[in-house]
């Protein structure tokens, strides 16, 4: 089945400790991208990938770090995570960034 | 800043109700899309535009790209429908992504 997996679904962690969020497409997809989602603000784009060894910065990279080693990982790392990092953050794949997007099933994360 | 604008932010209607979701963007694009998030959460993308109209059952999606506006509607509405449905572009200046801050829909038996 063609799908975005992410993990962990739910996680609560303490500012400073460092923590990845994993994201994996098993649709060869070139372009994937992680966005986050908070209450009146809707979702915004953290960083995106064009390819491997290739990302970019979106609208709210400050505090983030990914790396694309790999077609099918993405994964978002938060090196020093702090309370207003606390949000519901999606991983999305596509073909190349202009064709549809297939979403993860997110990961709800709290820092305290 | 918000480079895409919905409206309305919430809806109500009732079932069988035509609906309709607009969405305003100010940036140019390469393609707009329609996303639809369930209570749950999880993110299912519903429509990709760069021009014309779309259908995809009681689903209709249309673009104007001269005037910078989307629609979306939901024909013969039912409660499943009930949902947030979220307006997405692609800038064409480079590889972003902006969205709208979501229509939560609810239609009533």
């Amino acid at each position: 089945e063609a799908q975005v997996t992410q993990n962990p679904r739910y996680l609560i962690t303490v500012t400073g400790k460092k923590l990845t969020v994993t994201c994996s497409q098993n649709m060869n997809h070139e372009y994937m991208s992680w966005y986050r989602q908070d209450p009146g603000l809707g979702l915004r784009q953290i960083y995106y990938s064009m390819n491997v060894e290739v990302t970019d910065k979106g609208d709210v990279p400050e505090g983030y770090k990914v790396s694309r080693k790999e077609k099918r990982n993405f994964p978002l790392i938060l090196e020093s995570p702090s309370p207003n990092q606390t949000s519901l953050y999606f991983c999305a794949s596509s073909l190349t960034g202009a064709y549809g997007y297939t979403f993860g099933s997110g990961t709800r994360l709290t820092v305290v | 800043k918000n480079e895409v604008e919905q409206s309305p932010q919430n809806l109500t209607a009732q079932e069988g109700e035509f609906i309709t979701i607009n969405c305003s963007y100010s940036v140019g694009i390469s393609a707009l899309h329609w996303l639809q998030q369930h209570p749950g959460g999880g993110i299912v993308s519903l429509f990709m535009l760069s021009s014309g109209k779309k259908k995809h059952g009681r689903l209709i999606a249309t673009i104007n790209i001269q005037e910078k506006h989307s629609s979306l509607h939901i024909t013969a509405s039912h409660p499943r429908d009930s949902a947030v449905y979220i307006c997405a572009v692609n800038s064409n200046t480079g590889n972003q992504f902006y969205f709208g801050t979501g229509t939560s829909l609810t239609v009533i038996p």
